[in-house]
């Protein structure tokens, strides 16, 4: 069936550094997509969307990028903090039904 | 600002034993789900409710059932429950097309022996 995967389970980055995390879809029809950050714990909480009528987006921080083309979107975080480390989703809530990718672990090196 | 309230935060039940998880939102949203999520895995979609009246399977619906009860209230019920629905459970409500933002709750962390 349709759904929303990750390319890579964990990702690590040194402090400082620019994390880029991916996600491939697979709905053709799909036209809006929601990343999530998961804390230890916690619920996911919303970080950013991106509509299919935009290749970019970009928040404090975080930028998304939608290529369409070949069905892959990406999440950009700068200047990588300690308090980023968390597991992110990206979502597809395609008529309502919002379905969440397996999700890459983000962890921080001093 | 309660959000999306779940009940109970922990459960244990014994192999073949009932129980309904409960959750309620007061941010007036159409939409509800419920999630199960695994160890080392993403968040799966049990049952969702478009808005109030329906419901609709998701990704992982056998061993469950879901009571949309009023626009609030979205309930979810392990008939008998077992090992395998070991797990951590979410309740979320949204309003995707006026905000894009789904609200989750604490979670339920549910055991079954």
């Amino acid at each position: 069936g349709e759904s929303v995967g990750l390319h890579l389970p964990t990702l690590s980055v040194q402090e400082g550094d620019n994390s880029i995390i991916n996600c491939a879809y697979s709905n053709s029809a799909s036209d809006y997509f929601i990343w999530y950050k998961q804390e230890s714990g916690k619920g996911p909480q919303f970080i950013i969307d991106i509509r299919s009528n935009m290749d970019k987006r970009q928040g404090q921080r975080v930028t998304v990028l939608l290529n369409k083309t070949v069905k892959h979107l990406s999440l950009q975080i700068a200047a990588t903090q300690p308090g980023d480390s968390a597991v992110y989703f990206c979502a597809d809530p395609f008529r309502q039904k919002l379905v969440f990718g397996q999700g890459t672990r983000l962890t921080i090196n001093p | 600002n309660a959000g999306v309230t779940q009940t109970p935060k922990f459960q244990v039940l014994k192999t073949g034993q009932s129980m309904t998880l409960q959750c309620a939102q007061d941010m007036n949203h159409n939409s509800m789900y419920w999630y199960r999520q695994d160890p080392g895995m993403g968040l799966r979609l049990i049952y969702y409710s478009a808005s109030e009246g329906t419901t609709d399977k998701g990704e992982v619906p056998n061993g469950y059932n879901v009571s949309r009860l009023n626009k609030r209230e979205f309930s979810l019920r392990l008939e008998s429950a077992a090992p395998s629905q070991t797990s951590v459970y979410f309740c979320a409500s949204s309003e995707i097309g006026r905000r894009p933002e789904a609200f989750f709750g604490q979670g339920t962390r549910l055991t079954v022996v």
